[in-house]
């Protein structure tokens, strides 16, 4: 069964880069069937989507975030992982990864979530 | 950019309610819409995909419908565990931009 687990620092100086990788197991990252992606959520607040890659290292972002964002992949070692540059304290939030379907884009699989508090 | 709109953002109901959510896309989504709840302190759960594709182990009380920009979702009735926040999301964007709605939290009457 499909597990994704984020990990990376809980707390962020501001202007500074947030870096979280998720690890998947119980599945290979070079599927040629999923897209990887990430999804934030302030806290009480609804889900934002960030971004996706693909094995092949394309990558899609959310216009919003497009110019702070990189998402990269190792696929040697079955992660991908989120930077994002210049944080604020707007970009505090549950940071997930989430296993996406190639053709649907569908969020099947979600690892457990990691909050990130930026703050000085 | 491709905008979701939920309503009610909020709603109270009792065990045993029928429960509907409404999800409006700012354009036409064809199908391209699915369902997730959220429960406190966990990861989004893949409910419906495609519109009215239940996801394996769903309960089949939950249903859902639409198409173009309007999207429904349906607790046939309501129990205990299905007190959580529901989103919808749009995967019809190219390139991909996967919007979500506010969301809609479900409440114990």
């Amino acid at each position: 069964q499909l597990q994704l687990q984020e990990s990376g620092p809980g707390l962020v100086k501001p202007s500074e880069t947030l870096s979280l990788t998720c690890s998947v197991s119980g599945g290979s990252i070079s599927s040629s069937s999923s897209y990887w992606g990430w999804i934030r959520q302030p806290p009480g607040k609804g889900l934002e989507w960030i971004g996706s890659i693909y094995y092949s290292g394309t990558t899609y972002y959310s216009p919003s975030l497009k110019s702070r964002v990189t998402i990269s992949i190792d696929t040697s070692k079955n992660q991908f992982s989120l930077k994002v540059s210049s944080v604020t304290a707007a970009d505090t939030a549950v940071y997930y990864c989430a296993a996406q379907g190639y053709f649907d884009w569908v969020s099947s699989r979600w690892g457990q979530g990691t909050l990130v508090t930026v703050s000085s | 950019d491709i905008q979701m709109t939920q309503s009610p953002s909020s709603l109270s109901a009792s065990v045993g309610d029928r429960v509907t959510i409404t999800c409006r896309a700012s354009q036409s989504i064809s199908s391209h819409l699915n369902w997730y709840q959220q429960k406190p302190g966990k990861a989004p759960k893949l409910l419906i995909f495609a519109a009215n594709t239940l996801q394996s182990g769903v309960p089949s009380r939950f249903s859902g419908s639409g198409s173009g920009t309007d999207f429904t979702l349906t607790i046939s009735s309501l129990q205990p565990e299905d007190f959580a926040t529901y989103y919808c999301q749009q995967t019809y964007s190219t390139p991909p931009e996967l919007t979500f709605g506010g969301g809609t939290k479900v409440e114990i009457k």
